[in-house]
C-alpha cells in the first residue's frame, strides 16, 4: 500500500532558529500535499495544501512566511517552522494523495516539534 | 465550511464490552475516513465510507455511514485493551481541500 515517510519523528530546537520537516511519498507520486498540526488534546488542523510545482495555499489564520512549504517533485514535500517560538511547539503531519485521487489521503507518522 | 462534530468526546469501556462513537456532519458527506490515533503519533486508517447506507467492518470495528451520508457511526464489539486511543472522523469535502476532522474520541478500556 501506499506510504509516506516523515522526518524527523522528534526534534527540539532553540527560539528563534529554524526547522525542516520532510514527508516523502515512498511507492506513488504526491501530486497533492496537506500539512496540519495538532495541539495536545486537540484535533487535526489543516495549515496548508500544496500541489506539486505551484505555491502553497495557506488557511486563514497561518503564516505563509512562518511556515515555508515547498513541493518541487512529486515525491517530496518539506515544511520550515521559520524563527520557531515555543508556541510553535506542536504535533505536525503531512498527508499525501496522488494523481486523480488515488491512494486516498496517507499520512506520515508525524513530528513532535518542541522550541526551547 | 464544513464541521465534524464527535460524540462522545471521550469514553470509558469495561474491557470486552461494545462501544459506539459518532460522527455528524453539518453538510453531505462526499467521503468518510475513519482513523485511529495514539496521541504523538501518526494516523491509522481504518476505514473510508462514501455510499449512503454503506456499512463496512474489519475484524471487530464496524462502522456505517447513514443513507443522507451526514452522519457516521463507528462500532466496535468485545472491545480489547489494544482499541484504546483516540478516534478521529475525518470529511471529504471532494474538493481539493483535504480532510475536515471532528475532535476525536479518546478511547480508553478497562481491564
Amino acid at each position: 500500500g501506499a506510504v509516506v515517510s516523515q522526518h524527523p519523528s522528534r526534534v527540539i530546537c532553540k527560539s528563534g532558529t529554524s526547522v525542516k520537516i520532510e514527508c516523502r511519498s515512498l511507492d506513488f507520486q504526491a501530486t497533492t500535499m496537506f500539512w496540519y498540526r495538532q495541539f495536545p488534546k486537540q484535533s487535526l488542523m489543516l495549515m496548508a495544501t500544496s500541489n506539486e510545482g505551484s505555491k502553497a495555499t495557506y488557511e486563514q489564520g497561518v503564516e505563509k512566511d512562518k511556515f515555508l512549504i515547498n513541493h518541487a517533485s512529486l515525491t517530496l514535500s518539506t515544511l520550515t517552522v521559520t524563527s520557531a517560538h515555543p508556541e510553535d511547539s506542536s504535533f505536525y503531519i503531512c498527508s499525501a494523495r496522488g494523481r486523480g485521487g488515488h491512494y486516498g489521503y496517507t499520512f506520515g507518522s508525524g513530528t513532535r516539534l518542541t522550541v526551547v | 465550511s464544513q464541521e465534524l462534530e464527535q460524540s462522545p468526546q471521550s469514553l470509558i469501556v469495561q474491557e470486552g464490552k461494545n462501544l459506539t462513537i459518532n460522527c455528524t456532519s453539518s453538510k453531505t458527506l462526499y467521503g468518510l475516513y475513519w482513523y485511529k490515533q495514539k496521541y504523538g503519533e501518526g494516523l491509522i486508517f481504518l476505514m473510508m465510507l462514501q455510499k449512503g447506507g454503506e456499512e463496512k467492518s474489519h475484524e471487530k470495528i464496524t462502522a456505517k455511514l447513514d443513507e443522507k451520508k451526514q452522519q457516521s457511526s463507528l462500532h466496535i464489539t468485545a472491545s480489547q485493551p489494544s482499541h484504546a486511543g483516540i478516534y478521529l472522523c475525518g470529511a471529504d469535502s471532494g474538493g481539493a481541500d483535504g480532510l475536515t476532522f471532528g475532535k476525536g474520541t479518546h478511547l480508553i478500556i478497562q481491564p
